[in-house]
C-alpha cells in the first residue's frame, strides 16, 4: 500500500531531550515536508525537500533539523524541545512537481512538558 | 495578507443540506486550486484539485474557481454526517499554500 509513515504516533517528552519523529514514504517521492499543525493556525510547514540532500525552510523553521540522505526518509529533529513545540506533526510526500497531490502521514502528536 | 485566506467555521448543518465552504486567494499566479479532507485524529487527504476556472464535480461534491474575484468554492450536495470534517483549501506555486482550514458538522 503506498503511503507515508510516521513514528512515533504520540509522544511525551520534557523539555530539552532530543527527540527525532521518522518518516518513510515508499512511492518513490522526490518531495518530502513537515508541518505543523495547531488550533486556529492551520497547516504551517516546516521544512520541506525537492530531493535528497536538498532541503529548504519552511514557514516555522526555529527550533527544527531535518536531513535528507535517502529518497525515502525524511527525519524531523527537535534538538532541544519546548513546549511552544507541542503540536501535531504532519509529514507529507509528492511525486508531482506541481505539488497537487500531497500524500500525508497519519500525524505524531507532541507534547513537551 | 496570507497567501489563502479561509472561514475557520465551525460550520453546522443538518443532514441532507447543500453546504458551501470558501476560500480567498491573494496571488493572481497561482493555477492549481485543491480541496483536502481531514478526519479527525487522521492526516489531510486530497478531495479534489481544479486547474485554472471553471467547476470540476465529482459525486456530490463540486470544486469551483472564480479567478476574476480570486475566489475558491466547495459544494456539498446532500450532505451526509460521513462528510464530517476539516475542509483545507490549498494552491500550490513553487510551495503549497493552505488555508486554515473550515470545521463541518453534519448531524443526523
Amino acid at each position: 500500500e503506498a503511503q507515508v509513515t510516521q513514528n512515533p504516533r504520540y509522544l511525551i517528552t520534557v523539555t530539552g531531550k532530543k527527540l527525532t519523529v521518522t518518516c518513510s514514504q515508499n512511492m518513490n517521492h522526490e518531495y518530502m515536508s513537515w508541518y505543523r499543525q495547531d488550533p486556529g493556525l492551520g497547516l504551517r510547514q516546516i521544512y520541506y525537500s525537492m530531493n535528497v540532500e536538498v532541503t529548504d525552510k519552511g514557514d516555522v523553521p526555529e527550533g527544527y533539523k531535518v536531513s535528507r540522505k535517502e529518497k525515502r526518509n525524511f527525519p524531523l529533529i527537535l534538538e532541544s524541545p519546548s513546549p511552544n513545540q507541542t503540536s501535531l506533526y504532519f509529514c507529507a510526500s509528492s511525486g508531482q512537481h506541481t505539488l497537487t497531490f500531497l500524500t500525508f502521514g497519519a500525524g505524531s502528536r507532541l507534547t513537551v512538558l | 495578507q496570507k497567501e489563502v485566506e479561509q472561514d475557520p467555521g465551525p460550520l453546522s448543518v443538518p443532514e441532507g443540506a447543500i453546504v458551501s465552504l470558501n476560500c480567498t486567494y491573494s496571488n493572481s499566479a497561482f493555477q492549481y486550486f485543491m480541496w483536502y479532507r481531514q478526519y479527525s485524529r487522521k492526516g489531510p487527504e486530497l478531495l479534489m484539485y481544479t486547474y485554472s476556472s471553471g467547476n470540476k464535480e465529482d459525486g456530490r461534491f463540486t470544486a469551483q474557481v472564480d479567478k476574476s474575484s480570486k475566489y475558491i468554492s466547495l459544494f456539498i450536495r446532500d450532505s451526509q454526517p460521513s462528510d464530517s470534517a476539516t475542509y483545507l483549501c490549498a494552491t500550490p506555486l513553487g510551495r503549497l499554500y493552505f488555508g486554515r482550514g473550515t470545521q463541518l458538522t453534519v448531524w443526523p
